[in-house]
């Protein structure tokens, strides 16, 4: 079935360092692919999405592309903030059927000052 | 902005009782689902529901659980009897035309089974 592979955490940044958070999916068919962040005690919140091949998914200064060649959606931000401490999960949805979403094990993200 | 609510934000219960989460979706959308997470685990799908009736469920999603959309603006995630391996959070989604990938989730509903 389908499945999302994200980089093991705890990612630890200094404020203002670059951020790469790695995910590769396997899919049958042509999924829409996203983000998702959870901050401490909170719900999922959608942070970004791309729905086809090289399209580019960006919001609050990260950002995604759909690599279909490489099956990844790698997000990346140029300079975090201590405010972007969270986890964030990769995730996929197939085009068809209803579109359940398969998440990564995510991503624990620790900026400090 | 509209969101998604869940109620309660905590429950607690015993091995062998009945829970019924309850969520509000956004009220235009047509298609719902259930998600849960253990702690510090992945997100994993339960069910989702349109039109009704259930459209998906997943291998976690046993005879122990039951969605119902009782009154068009509820719907509810029933556990009928709750094991201590339930203990997780629940987060209710909704999405709503064909051509929309958004779900919007819920602030989720944590449920310790002792």
């Amino acid at each position: 079935g389908d499945s999302v592979t994200q980089m093991e955490g705890p990612v630890t940044l200094s404020e203002e360092a670059f951020l790469t958070i790695n995910c590769t999916y396997t899919a049958t068919g042509y999924p829409s692919l996203f983000w998702y962040v959870q901050y401490p005690g909170e719900g999922l919140q959608l942070l970004l999405k791309a729905t086809k091949a090289d399209d580019k998914g960006s919001n609050k200064g990260f950002e995604a592309t759909y690599r279909k060649e490489t099956t990844s959606f790698h997000l990346e931000k140029g300079s975090v903030q201590v405010s972007d401490s969270a986890v964030y999960f990769c995730a996929l949805s197939d085009s068809t059927g209803f579109q359940k979403l398969v998440f990564g094990t995510g991503t624990r993200l620790l900026v400090s000052p | 902005e509209p969101e998604v609510t869940q109620t309660p934000s905590h429950q607690v219960t015993q091995m062998g009782q009945e829970v019924i989460l309850r969520c509000v979706p956004i009220s235009n959308h047509l298609y719902f689902y259930w998600y849960r997470q253990i702690l510090g685990q992945k997100v994993e799908f339960l069910v989702s529901f349109y039109n009704n009736e259930i459209s998906e469920k997943s291998e976690i999603f046993d005879d122990q659980f039951s969605v119902e959309r009782p009154d068009g603006s509820n719907f509810t995630l029933k556990i009928r009897s709750t094991k201590l391996e339930d203990s997780a959070m629940y987060f209710c989604a909704s999405r709503d035309r064909a051509a929309t990938y958004e779900q919007y989730f819920g602030p989720g509903t944590r449920l310790t089974v002792t």
